[in-house]
C-alpha cells in the first residue's frame, strides 16, 4: 500500500539553526499538511498546501516557517532558525481532496532543539 | 481557535469489555470529523470519515456515530482485545483543515 515517508526519523539540532525536514507524500494525493505534536500536547496544524501553494497556516507557522515542493514529489518543511519550543514531532500527511478525505500520515520526526 | 474536546482522557478497561469514547466539536461550519488509531511508534491511521449528521460506520469491533446538530461523535469498541490498544484521535474538518482533539488513551490489559 502507498504511505507517506518522511525523512529524517529524528534531528538534533543546536538553537538557531535551520532544519528541513522531508516528506514524501502519496503521488496521486493533492493535499498536503504538517502537523506537529509537543510532548503531551495536541496535534497541531501548522500548514496546508494545495495546487503549489499554501491554502491554509495556522499561529504558529510564523515568518520561520517555510514549505516547498521543489520536484513534485518532495514536500519540504523548514525551520530558518530553530527554537527550544519547536521541539516536538513533526507529521507530514497527505490526501486525495479537502477536509473530507482521510489523511495519510507518515511516520513522523522528532525534532530535538538544544 | 477551534475547541475539540474528547473524553475520558484515558480508559484501562480488560479484554473483552466493550467501551466507547465521546469526541465534541463546534455544530457550525462542519465539513467532516475524523477518527484515526495511533499505535505507539507507528503514525495515526485513519478508521471514519463522517460527513453527514446521523452518518454511522463500522469496521469490525468499531463503529462511530455522528449528530453535527449536537456536536459530538461516539466511537464503540466492541469485546476489545489488547491489540485495540492505542491512542484514539477525533478531529474537525472545517473548510480547509483539520483540528485534532487531544485524544483518548485506551489500554487493554488481557
Amino acid at each position: 500500500e502507498p504511505e507517506v515517508t518522511q525523512t529524517p526519523s529524528h534531528q538534533v539540532t543546536q538553537m538557531g539553526q535551520e532544519v528541513i525536514l522531508r516528506c514524501v507524500p502519496i503521488s496521486n494525493h493533492l493535499y498536503f499538511y504538517w502537523y506537529r505534536q509537543i510532548l503531551g500536547q495536541k496535534v497541531e496544524f501548522l500548514v496546508s498546501f494545495y495546487n503549489n501553494e499554501i491554502s491554509e497556516k495556522s499561529e504558529i507557522f510564523d515568518d520561520q516557517f517555510s514549505v516547498e515542493r521543489p520536484d513534485g514529489s518532495n514536500f519540504t518543511l523548514k525551520i530558518r532558525s530553530t527554537k527550544l519550543e519547536d521541539s516536538a514531532m513533526y507529521f507530514c500527511a497527505s490526501s486525495r481532496g479537502g477536509t473530507n478525505e482521510k489523511l495519510f500520515f507518515g511516520s513522523g520526526t522528532q525534532l530535538s532543539v538544544l | 481557535i477551534l475547541n475539540v474536546e474528547q473524553s475520558p482522557q484515558s480508559l484501562h478497561v480488560q479484554e473483552g469489555d466493550s467501551t466507547n469514547f465521546t469526541c465534541s466539536f463546534p455544530s457550525s461550519n462542519f465539513y467532516a470529523l475524523h477518527w484515526y488509531r495511533w499505535e505507539t511508534a507507528k503514525s495515526p491511521e485513519a478508521l471514519f470519515v463522517m460527513t453527514l449528521n446521523g452518518d454511522e460506520k463500522k469496521k469490525g469491533r468499531i463503529s462511530a456515530t455522528l449528530n453535527t446538530k449536537e456536536g459530538y461523535s461516539y466511537l464503540y469498541i466492541k469485546g476489545s482485545q489488547p491489540e485495540d490498544s492505542a491512542t484514539y484521535l477525533c478531529a474537525f474538518g472545517g473548510y480547509s483543515t483539520l483540528t485534532f482533539g487531544k485524544g483518548t488513551m485506551l489500554l487493554v490489559s488481557p
